[in-house]
Formats: structure tokens, sequence, C-alpha cells
């Protein structure tokens, strides 16, 4: 079935440098994908759309200078966190719909760590 | 902004006991979809309700759409240990591909 990867799936970095988290639908090709973020022991709260060829679509409240997102390609996605903070230490999980099947699929997600 | 509760938060039943988490919002959603989730994976699809008032069986699983699909249930006869997770409803909007997910439900079963 179809599938979604993220790498790294764990990052530990330290405050003031950039981390760059990559999404790919390895079977079908996402115009869209959407980035989450989880803290521990929280839900999923949806950070942007990422959109093929034009710029992405940012949440209310996050920081679309701090959070740059890329979709180079129909297969590829990058989320870099510049600047990383210790408050920015969560857990980054990227989906994408395939409009073929009506349904969305969820990477594995990535463990960043800022020290 | 569309909010969706769950209730419980936490839950811990023995092995064998029946449970129902429940879904909740005040905003309408095209479809509502059902995931669960293991620590340090990704959320996993278990099921889709489109239609107000549709029911669907995934095994010991039981999925319902209000309605007025605003609201959804989730009820598991039988739980067994297998069943822990973090259970989280997540809405539809209506026109877009964008999912708002509800607030979990951790669950455990105990042995």
């Amino acid at each position: 079935g179809a599938v979604v990867s993220q790498h790294p799936s764990r990052v530990i970095c330290k405050s003031g440098t950039s981390v760059k988290i990559e999404c790919r639908s390895l079977d079908f090709q996402a115009t869209t994908m959407f980035w989450y973020r989880q803290f521990p022991k929280q839900s999923l709260m949806l950070m942007a759309t990422s959109n093929e060829g034009s710029k992405a679509t940012y949440e209310q409240g996050v920081e679309k200078d701090k959070f740059l997102i890329n979709h180079a390609s129909l297969t590829l996605s990058t989320l870099t966190v510049t600047s990383a903070h210790p408050e920015d230490s969560s857990f980054y999980i990227c989906s994408a719909p395939d409009p073929g099947l009506d349904t969305q699929y969820f990477g594995p997600g990535t463990r960043l760590t800022v020290l | 902004t569309q909010l969706l509760e769950q209730s419980p938060q936490f839950l811990s039943i023995q092995e064998g006991e029946n449970l129902t988490v429940y879904c909740n919002s005040s905003s309408v959603f095209s479809s509502l979809q059902w995931y669960r989730q293991e620590p340090g994976e990704g959320p996993v699809l278990l099921v889709t309700v489109v239609t107000g008032g549709e029911v669907k069986k995934l095994k010991r699983l039981t999925f319902q759409f209000g309605d007025a699909r605003k609201d959804s249930s989730l009820h598991i006869t039988a739980a067994q240990p297998g069943d822990t997770g973090l259970y989280l409803c997540a809405g539809v909007g209506v026109g877009n591909e964008k999912l708002t997910f509800g607030t979990g439900t951790r669950l455990t079963i105990i042995p």
C-alpha cells in the first residue's frame, strides 16, 4: 500500500542550529502535504499545508520564517526548523493525501530534541 | 477554529471489558476519521465515516457518525491489551483536505 516516509526519525541538535526534515510519498504523487507537531501526551496540531510549486499555507500562530517549508517535487516536502530552541523540541509528523484513494497517509514522525 | 473534544482523556480498564470513546464538536465535518497511534510512531487510520448516522464495524470496534455530522463515537467490546494506545478522532473540513485532530484518548487495557 501507499507509504509516506520521513527522515531522519530522530535528531538531536544544539540550540541555534537549523534542522531539515524530509517527507516523501513513496507510491503516489502528492501535490499537497501537511506538517503537524505533537508535544508529549498531546494531540497533533496542524502547522502548515505544503503545496507543490507554490508557497506553503501556515496555520495561525505558526511562524513561517522559523518553519521553512519547501515542496520541490510531487513526492518530497521538507520542513526546516531554523535557529532551533529547546521549546521547538517535539514530534514532527507529515501526511500526504492520496487523491486516488481519498485518504491520507501519515509518516512515522521525526523526534526533534534541541539541547 | 474547529475544535474536537474527546472524552475521556484517559481510560484504564481490565481486559474483557467494553468501552466507548466520544468525539464532539460544534462544527460540521464532511467526514470523520479515527486513528490509533503508538508511542514514537505516526497515527494509523482505523476508519472513515462519511454519512450522518453511519455505523461501521471493524472486528471488535464499532464507529458511529452523528446524524448532524458533528460528533462520533468509538465502542470497543471485549477489550484486549493489544488495543492499548492513543485514539484520535479527526474531522475533515468541508471543501478541503485539512484534518482537525481531537484532543485524544489514551487507552490502557490491563491484562
